[in-house]
């Protein structure tokens, strides 16, 4: 089974904190995607990886950016948190291209205080 | 941005309903649309990926169909169960056979004894 593993289920951290998610994936996949979940608003991606050190904004980047130093590793860094960044992030992962299903980790609900 | 449109938003179905609700995507460029169930407290996980016009897909008592030329894909699911009650989200690479993939937001559907 692919497993993609995030570091934390839930965060609590304060205004200005550097944060850091972090996300792997086991089975060698290609891409590499981070959303935010907010009630109403669907899944919206921050970023995306395609390959090591590759990344692509997505529709909502601002306030975030991301390290790919290793194809199974994917973080996403909070550079100060602020408290409209509070929300429920996923990391999902797929094999290459945009016809192969992505499977996600747990997700990592971030409350900023 | 693509804009990936799903209606209803929600959705409430008694149990042994049969239901359906539909996921809209620009038809130009077209390139695989994906279904995902996502039930509370756990993982979104993929139900289908499709990519010819035309395309139907079944998984047990659920189903999609595919229309690329008009832009929608509709998911049913027969006879609904209490187990059913989740998020169902459509997603689709936008501008073409791009790696990325955008969301819509999702019907929530809930199934009542």
């Amino acid at each position: 089974d692919v497993k993609v593993t995030q570091s934390s289920r839930y965060l609590v951290k304060r205004t200005g904190e550097k944060v850091f998610l972090e996300c792997v994936q086991d089975m060698d996949h290609e891409n590499m995607f981070w959303y935010r979940q907010d009630p109403g608003l669907g899944l919206r991606l921050i970023y995306f990886s395609y390959d090591v050190k590759m990344k692509e904004k997505g529709d909502i980047p601002e306030g975030y950016s991301v390290s790919r130093e290793k194809k199974e590793r994917f973080s996403l860094i909070l550079e100060s948190a602020s408290t409209n960044q509070t929300s429920m992030y996923l990391c999902a992962s797929s094999l290459w291209g945009g016809a192969t299903e992505a499977f996600f980790g747990q997700g990592t609900r971030l409350t900023v205080v | 941005i693509l804009n990936v449109e799903q209606s209803p938003q929600s959705l409430h179905v008694q149990e042994g309903d049969s239901t359906n609700f539909t996921c809209s995507f620009p038809s130009s460029n077209f390139y695989a649309l994906h279904w995902y169930r996502w039930e509370t407290a756990k993982s979104p996980e993929a139900l289908f990926v499709m990519t010819l016009n035309g395309d139907e897909k079944k998984k047990g008592r659920i189903s999609a169909t595919l229309n690329t030329k008009e832009g929608y894909s509709y998911l049913y699911i027969k006879g609904s169960q209490p187990e059913d009650s989740a998020t169902y989200l459509c997603a689709s690479p936008p501008g073409g056979a791009g790696n990325m993939l955008t969301f819509g937001g999702g019907t929530r559907l809930m199934v009542k004894p």
